[in-house]
């Protein structure tokens, strides 16, 4: 069974700039999440999906960042303008239903300078 | 206050002993309590879930639930180099999953 895939893995913007994520989760998986991770903190949960609906995006700051889902399988998520702040690993994971059982892609680690 | 809470370590142990990895919540009505290991520069995956008080064992790993006390921990026996890793409490309240910061592991040959 393939997993969760993100791209891309890597990416160092200036602030100011915009960037976009991308997650395909594992087939059949209705639930899909982006976390962010700081360095040495724990995933904080940005936005929850089921299919191709928001479940909770309540700690998504809605001014500079946005996801979708379009047609209930893949995801993107950016951010615009980027700040140095935002500088983090920005993890998709999916699950067939409810959080348990949820399944991380690698992460793509985002640089603002 | 925050919502999942962990000594952020680092916790050393030596090979062989017993390592012991503590987490407690703030919201009385969650269900379900997993732990996941991250190796550095990895991404979490899940070792352990359970969702009524007591303890439930797999392999070298055991978690521990206590809801009264909000209360949730993960053992791991013989502890290994490889078990190095920063390990995340996590808990599932109104169908959203929180994570803690993480407990940093180290375990010396």
């Amino acid at each position: 069974e393939a997993g969760v895939a993100q791209s891309p893995r890597y990416k160092i913007i200036e602030k100011r700039q915009s960037v976009a994520f991308w997650c395909n989760p594992i087939s059949g998986h209705a639930t899909l999440y982006w976390y962010q991770q700081i360095l040495g903190q724990g995933p904080k949960l940005l936005i929850q999906f089921q299919n191709n609906g928001v479940v909770d995006d309540s700690q998504l700051p809605k001014d500079r960042f946005s996801a979708e889902r379009l047609k209930g399988v893949d995801s993107t998520l950016k951010i615009q303008p980027a700040k140095l702040e935002d500088s983090a690993v920005y993890l998709c994971a999916s699950s067939l239903v409810s959080p348990e059982q949820a399944f991380f892609g690698q992460g793509t680690r985002l640089t603002v300078v | 206050q925050k919502e999942v809470e962990q000594n952020s370590g680092p916790l050393s142990v030596p090979e062989g002993a017993i390592a012991s990895l503590n987490c407690t919540y703030s919201d009385r009505g969650s269900q379900s309590f997993f732990w996941y290991r991250q190796y550095s520069g990895k991404s979490p995956e899940l070792i352990m879930s359970i969702y009524s008080n007591g303890d439930k064992e797999d392999g070298r790993f055991t978690a521990q639930l206590n809801k009264a006390s909000q209360y949730v921990s993960l053992l791991i026996r013989d502890s290994q180099p490889s078990d190095s890793a920063t390990y995340l409490c996590a808990v599932i309240g109104n169908n959203d999953m929180r994570f803690g910061a993480g407990t940093r592991l180290t375990v010396k040959p």
